[in-house]
């Protein structure tokens, strides 16, 4: 199977830029995803970007991929303490999402 | 639009048990996911409906089962509860359609517990 890895922890003051990074193993992979799951919640569809483009610009975020390396990072900017949460980054594979272990954003005032 | 709805919330459950899962996904998607979500694995795919048919499937053991209805609503089925089988249950829907992934949006969960 897919092999997902992201850092566990991130912890950034607010109104500074958080890096989330990610790498995968599946060259297949069409779409990758980010996702965030705040305490008691399921998955909420941050955004995502298709495996032909190298960067994809959505409000706060910014998405950077590197095809050649199979790496995906999330820039989010003047993060928020709303922020605070889990990040997923799920590249596809056929039909099914492989989802890295997630990284804890810590936002502190 | 209303979002993906997973019913119920929590469920308590002991050993040998079955439990029944149900999932609405938004309306005029047609594909349904499921996937676990615990601690130790982390989020691991179960299996994808898409009219009426299971269309991939992960790797889990046969006591795992689903089906999908002609709305395209969803349920899972797990026989001979397990403790191990605790976790967080999410569904997500798309739209299914040609022969690649589209973005899949998730329901809250059910949260199964084992005792």
């Amino acid at each position: 199977g897919e092999d997902v890895e992201q850092s566990l922890f991130l912890s950034v003051r607010e109104g500074d830029s958080s890096v989330i990074n990610c790498t995968y193993t599946d060259s297949s992979s069409t779409y990758l995803y980010w996702y965030k799951q705040e305490p008691g919640a399921g998955l909420q569809l941050l955004t995502y970007i298709f495996s032909n483009m190298d960067m994809k610009q959505d409000q706060r975020l910014t998405v950077l991929l590197n095809k050649k390396d199979k790496h995906l990072s999330l820039r989010i900017a003047d993060t928020q303490t709303g922020d605070s949460a889990i990040y997923f980054c799920a590249p596809n594979s056929g039909y099914a999402l492989n989802f890295g272990k997630g990284t804890s954003l810590l936002v502190t005032p | 639009k209303a979002g993906v709805t997973q019913t119920p919330r929590y469920l308590i459950k002991t050993r040998g048990q079955q439990v029944t899962l149900s999932c609405s996904p938004i309306s005029g998607h047609r594909s349904v996911s499921w996937y676990q979500q615990t601690p130790g694995q982390g989020l691991q795919f179960l299996f994808e409906y898409f009219s009426e048919t299971q269309r991939n499937k992960g790797n889990f053991p046969g006591r795992f089962s689903g089906r999908q209805f002609s709305n395209s609503r969803s349920e899972m089925n797990v026989s001979t509860l397990e403790l191990g089988d605790s976790a967080l249950y999410l569904c997500a829907s798309s739209l299914g359609l040609g022969d690649s992934n589209q973005p899949q949006h998730f329901g809250d969960g059910t949260r199964l517990s084992i005792l």
